[in-house]
């Protein structure tokens, strides 16, 4: 089976950075996404990494590490509108389907 | 494209009703999938398809719940009869592929079902 390990709640101060790590177990896989969800809201993607590194879009990044079973998104120049809870999901192909399985997620608070 | 469309936002029903929760996916989308969102499980997956056939139903919980997708357009979760402890925010997403550059869900934004 698939299991994913984030922290349940981090609180940063606004304009500082902030880092959210994952580290994942699964069978078959594909890759590392990072989804954000406003209270009362729908998750929306933010990022995917497939391979070792990286990836940067704007103020927000996300790095994988498959051989440590790792990730992490990391927040910069943080803002009010940040405040959400930041899932990590693990694409891989278990039992031989292909399946997307969220960790529990972690709910960031951004404070003034 | 309006994005994935469910219905209804919210539902209250008494237990050991039936309850029917409606999807329609992102036009030309090849996958569809039922998530259920609670506090204590997180977000689960319960069943997708692709290409209307469903792939993997291992997270449905009971055989009280059932799910079709009769065209590309739409997708029913059924639970019957339902119970208190079914009480969450149902989620259907739809993505154009598994992996790649095609890899992005996208969430409707979820039935919240009440079963009192």
């Amino acid at each position: 089976g698939q299991s994913l390990e984030q922290p349940s709640e981090v609180t940063a101060v606004e304009g500082a950075i902030v880092q959210i790590n994952c580290t994942y177990q699964t069978s078959g896989f594909y890759g590392l996404s990072w989804y954000q969800q406003h209270d009362g809201g729908a998750p929306t993607f933010l990022s995917y990494n497939a391979l070792d590194g990286l990836e940067e879009t704007g103020r927000f990044s996300s790095f994988l590490s498959r051989s440590d079973s790792y990730g992490y998104l990391l927040l910069q120049e943080l803002q009010m509108k940040d405040s959400a809870s930041y899932f990590c999901a693990v694409k891989d192909s278990g039992a031989g389907s292909y399946q997307l399985t969220f960790g529990k997620g972690t709910k960031l608070s951004v404070i003034p | 494209d309006a994005g994935v469309i469910q219905s209804p936002r919210h539902e209250v029903t008494e237990m050991g009703q039936e309850v029917t929760l409606r999807c329609k996916p992102i036009s030309g989308h090849d996958y569809l999938f039922w998530y259920r969102q609670t506090m204590m499980r997180g977000l689960e997956l319960l069943i997708y398809f692709n290409n209307n056939v469903p792939i993997d139903d291992s997270g449905m919980p009971e055989d009280r719940f059932s799910a079709k997708m009769p065209n590309a357009s739409f997708s029913t979760l059924k639970i019957q009869p339902s119970e208190p402890r079914d009480s969450a925010v149902y989620f259907c997403a739809s993505s154009l592929g598994p992996t790649g550059p095609y890899t992005e869900a996208f969430f409707g934004q979820g039935t919240r079902l009440t079963v009192v």
